[in-house]
């Protein structure tokens, strides 16, 4: 089976701009977490979709948003970028009945300047 | 949320020397899991324990899912290079699907 496949690798933008990143989940499964993974932060969870639904969310702004399609493929959005907002951005899919056991994807590289 | 506290943040060890690194916390977690993460990919997932006082093993690796549902550790025995990483612990709960995250602890291996 393909792994967890996130796009693109590798993203820079500047303030203010707004950022789409997509991640396929493995085959068959039907729930898609994201995270966002810095030095400072170490790994922090933004949401969760499952079934097209957002199951789950962490605690960051609502410039940070997502979605999910029928066919379990996700995006997540950023808007109004800020500094900050670089970071590795993780994409985790599992089967759905136990989201904990999650595979991860080879996550975003996003800069702003 | 309830935080997880994973040490030691950095390892520097010998070809052939065992580790341990481990991870705490102030809630209970149904699950925990091990990942590995190398540079520029994402964490691969080494171990998933879903019971208390379960030890699981991957090859060089053994990890444990502590009895007060607080706690878990993992091993690598003789390690070699390759095992160079950051080694990431989660907790999570059924039915809740926020996973809670370590800080990681960084492995040096010197040949």
């Amino acid at each position: 089976k393909a792994g967890v496949t996130q796009t693109p690798r590798y993203l820079i933008k500047t303030r203010g701009q707004q950022v789409t990143l997509s991640c396929s989940p493995i085959s068959g499964h039907r729930s898609v977490s994201w995270y966002q993974q810095t030095p400072g932060q170490g790994l922090q969870f933004l949401f969760e979709y499952f079934s097209e639904t957002q199951r789950n969310k962490g605690n960051f702004p609502g410039r940070f948003s997502g979605r999910q399609f029928s066919n379990s493929r996700s995006e997540m959005n950023v808007s109004t970028l800020e500094l900050g907002d670089s970071a590795l951005y993780l994409c985790a899919s599992s089967p759905g009945d136990r989201t904990d056991t999650q595979y991860f994807g080879p996550g975003t590289r996003l800069t702003v300047l | 949320g309830q935080q997880l506290n994973q040490s030691p943040q950095s390892m520097f060890i010998q070809e052939g020397e065992d580790v341990s690194m481990n991870c705490t916390s102030s809630s209970i977690f149904n699950t925990w899991l091990w990942y590995k993460q190398e540079p520029g990919e994402g964490p691969v997932l080494l171990i998933a324990l879903y019971k208390a006082g379960e030890l699981t093993s991957n090859g060089r690796l053994t990890a444990q899912f502590g009895i007060t549902r607080k706690d878990s550790f993992l091993n690598i025995s003789a390690s070699i290079p390759s095992d160079v990483g950051i080694y990431f612990c989660a907790g999570g709960l059924y039915n809740n699907n926020d996973m809670r995250f370590g800080a990681g602890t960084r492995l040096t291996v010197k040949p």
